[in-house]
């Protein structure tokens, strides 16, 4: 079965902490994607990153790098540096093709990042 | 700015009514997908179309029913509505239905119902 696990429901650090943040994943599928969303406090959801299965590299973009791991199923993301400004809900979320060719998203439950002053 | 526009951004409601979503994707992409982020059940996929057709479906209630029109924006339809049904509604569009194509949000539509 599909399913996104996001062990850390809540997480506070204080300004230019590195954070990471956990997510692990199942699925059936060789083929499959892997995101990173956003979700600010004003509600929207802001995409990060996408990553495909075969592609095992670690990623970094600015502050922000993510660790994908298919021999643990996990796609971790690393804030370097915090800011207030990365205060949000961070959601996981895989999509595969596991009954049909669709694209719908699986999102893990979140993970609130609090970043003190 | 995804490109993507849902409509109203907020809508209060009472119990037994009936209410429709509106959403309209990037330009040029072609599959509409909603989702409903709930504190009960988080974020969930709720139902994809393409092209006008159903292309999958989610945990969507028989209450609620979508559909794509020739245009391509897409309308989610819910009914009898209960307090339960309170929670904000994505609308994401792709260019195409498939695992190829990354999927872009709307603000989001937040039901309450009272």
């Amino acid at each position: 079965a599909q399913k996104v696990t996001q062990a850390q429901t809540e997480i506070s650090v204080v300004e230019k902490e590195d954070v990471t943040l956990d997510c692990v994943y199942e699925t059936r599928d060789t083929t499959y994607y892997l995101f990173w969303y956003k979700q600010p406090p004003s509600g929207e959801l802001v995409f990060l990153i996408r990553r495909n299965s075969f592609d095992e590299q670690n990623e970094i973009s600015g502050r922000y790098s993510w660790n994908f791991q298919k021999s643990t199923s996990s796609f971790n993301f690393t804030i370097t540096a915090s800011q207030v400004v990365d205060s949000a809900v961070y959601f996981c979320a895989l999509s595969d093709i596991y009954g049909g060719a669709t694209n719908k998203l699986i999102f893990g439950t979140g993970t609130l990042l609090a970043v003190q002053p | 700015d995804s490109g993507v526009t849902q409509t109203p951004k907020h809508l209060i409601t009472a119990t037994g009514q009936r209410v429709t979503l509106r959403c309209s994707p990037r330009s040029g992409d072609l599959s509409v997908y909603w989702y409903q982020q709930s504190l009960d059940q988080g974020l969930q996929f709720l139902i994809q179309y393409y092209n006008g057709e159903e292309r999958a479906k989610g945990n969507i209630l028989e209450r609620f029913s979508a559909q794509q029109f020739p245009d391509l924006h897409s309308e989610l339809n819910l009914s009898s509505l209960e307090l339960g049904d309170s929670a904000l509604y994505f609308c994401a569009s792709s260019f195409r239905g498939d695992l190829t194509n990354e999927q872009y949000f709307g603000p989001g539509t937040r039901l309450t119902v009272t």
